[in-house]
């Protein structure tokens, strides 16, 4: 079993609907990523956070640590929204080396 | 915000060949970087952490001598792919982490590099 998990692996939306993703992990951390990844794209990081929730535009992420999970909301959902959605997390166990373990990715189309 | 960039954003080379990969931080100094690569539909993997200065520690079953990591300035860090083969063929990816991070685990990421080996 991956230490992060995420659900919906797909997912396919109507232009203006309201989307979730959600990420499960198994380990304590010290933080997430949310990443974005579009076709044949690099990386861009959306938020890091490490408690609560952090809104950016249409964006919103929550991160609920005793329960380790943590959510991606779209809101008004575009078609530029397409993308693989990746969640990473630091473990603690890394210490001052801290490597991301990442998520499988959901891969996210809006349909116009 | 800080920003990673990677050069070439693809390459195609021959058979036997190599590839030197560059990844630069713009706008702040880079104590350690990472590498990794991206098969189609698959997440990212970790190659190996590059320390400014220092050798990089590269993740099991990566090739060191194949593999070339070198982060000689706290700005730049190159990958070179030495005589590359197609099954190399991958979209390879750096991140950055500030000098004095706070916090210490805070990452950017580049654009990456799409190598594909004929």
């Amino acid at each position: 079993k991956n230490e992060v998990e995420q659900s919906p692996q797909n997912l396919t939306a109507q232009e203006g609907e309201f989307i979730t993703i959600n990420c499960s992990y198994s380990v304590g951390i010290s933080a997430l990523h949310w990443l974005q990844q579009h076709p044949g794209g690099g990386i861009v990081s959306l938020f890091m956070l490490s408690s609560g929730k952090k809104k950016h535009g249409r964006l919103i992420a929550t991160i609920n640590i005793q329960e380790k999970h943590s959510s991606l909301h779209i809101t008004a959902s575009h078609p530029r929204d397409s993308a693989v959605y990746i969640c990473a997390v630091y473990p603690i166990y890394g210490g001052a080396t801290n490597k991301l373990i990442f998520g499988t990715g959901t891969l996210l189309a809006v349909q116009p | 915000g800080a920003v990673v960039s990677q050069h070439p954003s693809w390459v195609i080379c021959k058979s036997g060949t190599s590839v030197k990969i560059e990844c630069r931080s713009l706008d702040f100094q880079a104590t350690t970087m990472f590498w990794y690569r991206q098969f189609p539909k698959q997440s990212l993997m970790l190659m190996a952490t590059s320390n400014e200065g220092s050798k990089a520690t590269y993740e099991q079953g990566v090739e060191k001598d194949k593999f070339l990591i070198n982060h000689a300035s706290l700005t730049l860090s190159t990958l070179t792919v030495t005589s590359a083969h197609p099954e190399d063929s991958s979209f390879y990816i750096c991140s950055a982490r500030a000098q004095g991070a706070n916090p210490l685990y805070e990452q950017y990421f580049g654009p990456g590099t799409r190598l594909t080996v004929t």
